[in-house]
């Protein structure tokens, strides 16, 4: 079972709807990140959590640790939103290697 | 500008060659990493690197090699014994390893195994 899970694997949805993505895992964290990768393959740091929630511009993140839940929100969708959203976290225990990652979402924001 | 630069964005080779992959950064940052990204999959760890002149196994090391000379600089050389090569490979580094600190990825590199 993979330790970081996302959902929806696929998102289409009309501009201007508000978006939901899910990010489940199973192991203890010290942090959350969320990440953008658009065609071309670069990706983008988008959110660092460890409690609570977070929001920059029409991006708003939050973060359950109890549930071992988080949640990526998009305001006003945009087609330029359009990408794969990476949920990816860092395994507590002090350990010095890199992150563990979901598979991804694929959204897509129709005009 | 700061930042994390990969070359080439593509790449091909012939099955049975070594290739190197570059990444190089001026960021300042300590730490370093090497991903595989393959379609359906996330990202799997390859390689660290904490500091100069160290480096550790990710989960997926076998066939691969690197080396960290220099801070600013960590290639990864993709072997003949790595079995399944055709990836999207991707650098990172962080201020630095074994913190929550936030990863810059590089644009990435495409390589092709013909």
């Amino acid at each position: 079972k993979n330790e970081v899970e996302q959902s929806p694997q696929n998102l289409t949805a009309q501009e201007g709807e508000f978006i939901t993505i899910n990010c489940s895992y199973s192991v203890g964290i010290s942090a959350l990140h969320w990440l953008q990768q658009h065609p071309g393959g670069g990706i983008v740091s988008l959110f660092m959590l460890s409690s609570g929630k977070k929001k920059h511009g029409r991006l708003i993140a939050t973060i359950n640790i109890q549930e071992k839940h988080s949640s990526l929100h998009i305001t006003a969708s945009h087609p330029r939103d359009s990408a794969v959203y990476i949920c990816a976290v860092r395994t507590s225990g002090g350990g010095a290697d890199g992150l563990t990652f979901g598979k991804g979402t694929h959204l897509i924001i129709q005009p | 500008d700061g930042g994390i630069t990969q070359s080439p964005k593509y790449l091909f080779r012939k099955e049975g060659q070594n290739v190197t992959l570059s990444c190089e950064q001026n960021l300042n940052h300590d730490a370093m990493y090497w991903y595989r990204q393959d379609p359906g999959q996330g990202l799997r760890l390859i390689y660290y690197s904490q500091i100069v002149n160290d480096f550790q196994k990710g989960d997926i090391a076998e066939g691969y090699s690197v080396s960290r000379e220099k801070k600013e600089s960590f290639p990864l050389t993709v072997t003949s014994a790595q079995k399944n090569p055709t990836a999207f490979y991707l650098c990172a580094s962080s201020i630095a390893a074994g913190r929550a600190d936030t990863q810059y990825f590089g644009p990435g590199t495409r390589l092709t195994v013909l």
